[in-house]
């Protein structure tokens, strides 16, 4: 099993320039998120879905959109990428119970 | 919403020896806590979780030590060996119903002295 996978691992992006991350998931989980790790910060929940066709906003959600329109995939989108993004990103998935995490994408924004 | 923090961002600890990381919380009403860690370049890995039930639960050499009272669980590593030598992370419920919203710790990066 792959677990979560997660596409691209890493990216620079230029001000301003949009993209999508993808993160896929074979352990049929109702559950899927979105996390962004930063140093010092920890890793805050930028969205999350409960299910296939629903999203949700986490806790920090501004400049990002994302989209479960298959139960197995959970796309992040930055629409028009800003200096702040620069991070590394984590995607998850659960049953409701423990989360399964995918190795990040690293994320720098210039 | 819940905060988790953990009181110190680096502890170094010799080879063989026990460790302990400290995460106190915010919500007494929290009831789910997990442990995870972080490798260098990888995701966060499941450790070990305990509910409010309880007060401590144990593992392949790890305990979780959760204590209501004082909104405080800390993790015990007996016989560290390098390969422990990671970030970890408390997590609680940021909200919702189960671990829809997780709340992270900031993480105490834990090194092994040979």
């Amino acid at each position: 099993n792959a677990g979560v996978t997660q596409t691209p691992k890493f990216r620079v992006l230029k001000t301003g320039q949009s993209m999508t991350l993808l993160c896929a998931q074979d352990m049929n989980h109702e559950y899927m998120y979105w996390y962004r790790q930063d140093p010092g910060m920890g890793l805050r929940l930028i969205h999350y879905s409960v299910g296939e066709g629903t999203t949700a906003k986490g806790e920090v959600p501004d400049g990002y959109n994302v989209s479960r329109l298959k139960k197995q995939n959970f796309l992040l989108g930055l629409e028009s990428a800003a200096p702040s993004q620069t991070s590394v990103y984590f995607c998850a998935s659960s049953q409701g119970g423990e989360l399964f995490f995918g190795e990040g994408s690293r994320l720098t924004v210039l | 919403g819940e905060s988790v923090g953990l009181h110190l961002p680096t502890l170094s600890v010799q080879e063989g020896d026990n460790s302990i990381i400290n995460c106190a919380y915010s919500n007494s009403a929290s009831d789910y806590f997990i442990w995870y860690k972080q490798e260098s370049g990888k995701g966060p890995q499941f450790i070990i979780d305990i509910r409010s039930n309880m007060d401590k639960r144990q593992g392949q050499r790890v305990t979780v030590l959760l204590n209501k009272t004082v909104k405080h669980l800390s993790l015990q590593i007996a016989a560290t060996q390098p390969g422990d030598s990671a970030v970890y992370f408390c997590a609680g419920p940021g909200g919702g119903f189960g671990n829809e919203k997780l709340t992270f710790g900031t993480g105490t990066r834990l090194t092994i002295i040979p």
